[in-house]
């Protein structure tokens, strides 16, 4: 089982639809949390870090359940630039450091 | 936000010969910074991490005398591909740390023919 999960999708919804990843991830000394989005053949670009409070921006709003380990990416009235791989990524210790666990991606698909 | 640059963008190559390759944080400080490497639609495998004044620390199957690592400076990484092979082509992406997040560079896309 992989450290970090996703489901790979593709999720194909259309424009203006809203639609949810959730990611779950097993080391409960995880601390810090964060999605990315990654266009074909670009480098990741961060979309939010997820605080336990859950947080929002525009329209994009991101939780964090600590006891079912999970986050999750919520995206309303989708655009067709919203088009992209949805990279969860857990921070957590390890040999005195910090180490960042990417998920695999969702990839996601606006149809118009 | 952060700024992250990486040089050179794309590369071609002879097999046998060697490749640097450059990161940056423009407008930060990086005391760490993170290789990455991601063939073709699969998820990025963490290569490294390059810690700035000490030995880069490679993950589990990279040959760290095949992928030299040196972070002089709070702003600079560099990666080296010594005597690259085809199987060594990929797109190679570094990070740098700015507090908890990660900040990315562009990428570089190798070629080795």
């Amino acid at each position: 089982r992989k450290e970090v999960e996703q489901d790979p999708g593709p999720f194909n919804v259309p424009e203006g639809a809203t639609v949810a990843f959730n990611c779950t991830y097993s080391n409960s000394a995880s601390q810090s949390f964060f999605w990315y989005r990654q266009d074909c053949r670009k480098e990741p670009k961060l979309l939010m870090s997820v605080y336990s409070s859950g947080n929002e921006d525009g329209r994009f709003t991101a939780q964090l359940n600590r006891a079912s380990q999970y986050i999750s990416l919520l995206i309303r009235d989708s655009k067709l630039s919203d088009s992209a791989t949805y990279l969860c990524v857990v921070n957590r210790p390890t040999s005195g450091t910090y180490k960042y666990i990417f998920g695999t991606g969702t990839r996601l698909k606006v149809l118009a | 936000g952060a700024v992250v640059s990486q040089h050179p963008s794309r590369v071609i190559c002879k097999s046998g010969t060697s490749v640097k390759i450059e990161c940056r944080s423009l407008d930060f400080q990086a005391t760490t910074m993170f290789w990455y490497r991601q063939f073709p639609k699969q998820s990025l495998m963490l290569m490294a991490t390059s810690n700035e004044g000490s030995k880069a620390t490679y993950e589990q199957g990279v040959e760290k005398d095949k992928f030299l690592i040196n972070h002089a400076s709070l702003t600079l990484s560099t990666l080296t591909v010594t005597s690259a092979h085809p199987e060594d082509s990929s797109f190679y992406i570094c990070s740098a740390l700015g507090g908890y997040e990660q900040y990315f560079g562009p990428g570089t896309r190798l070629t080795v023919t």
